[in-house]
């Protein structure tokens, strides 16, 4: 199993650009969250999937929208970049139907630079 | 809002050490996580505390949990070099749907 995967490592955006960051999981987790992390300020929780076609927001959602088409994939769209979203974005998943349901698997995460 | 807060911030022992870092939260909680991340990668698993349970251990790592001050702690034994990152702590809140709420992190550094 490849785990979660995330694509691209690493973004340079001009404020106003538009991009979409990828993930995808191969272990058939249901929940997938997408978080973003700023220095000093952990790791926030931007938006949140129980299944495909369910999606929720979390504590950071302006400014990112996402879809659940299939249980593989949970891409993040930026609408439009503002510096505010510079940051390292990670993709996670975990299953609730087996064993510690609650635990995360994360991805190595996108760094995104907005100028 | 940040629910776990983690003490201290920078934490730097020798190898061979223990090391204790403590999470505090404000609300009612399903469990608590502690997550290691290594300098530049995915935060990695590493153990779950209950809110009916007290204490936890896995291999080096002990973890406690004390509802009533809302309050936790993870010891690493014996610290390695390889020990050397930021670890986390995260909360699920009652309630929540599997979502997590992370605090600010511990950055551990071991000395060889």
């Amino acid at each position: 199993n490849a785990g979660v995967t995330q694509t691209p490592k690493f973004q340079v955006l001009k404020t106003g650009q538009s991009m979409t960051l990828q993930c995808a999981q191969d272990m058939n987790h249901e929940y997938m969250s997408w978080y973003r992390q700023d220095p000093g300020m952990g790791l926030r929780l931007i938006h949140y999937s129980v299944g495909a076609g369910i999606t929720d927001q979390g504590e950071v959602p302006n400014g990112y929208n996402v879809s659940r088409s299939t249980t593989e994939d949970f891409p993040l769209r930026l609408l439009s970049a503002a510096p505010s979203q510079t940051s390292v974005y990670f993709c996670a998943s975990s299953d609730p139907g087996t064993g510690i349901k609650e635990t995360q698997y994360f991805g190595p995460g996108t760094r995104l630079l907005v100028l | 809002s940040q629910q776990g807060e983690e003490d201290p911030q920078a934490l730097s022992i020798q190898e061979g050490e223990n090391a204790t870092m403590n999470c505090s939260y404000k609300t009612s909680i399903n469990n608590l996580q502690w997550y290691r991340q290594n300098s530049g990668r995915g935060l990695v698993h590493l153990i779950l505390i209950r809110s009916n349970e007290r204490e936890k251990h896995s291999g080096r790592l002990r973890v406690t949990l004390d509802t009533s001050k809302k309050s936790s702690s993870l010891l690493i034994t014996a610290s390695r070099a390889a020990d050397t990152a930021s670890y986390f702590c995260a909360t699920e809140e009652g309630g929540s749907n599997y979502k997590l709420t992370f605090g600010k992190g511990t950055l551990l550094t071991v000395n060889p």
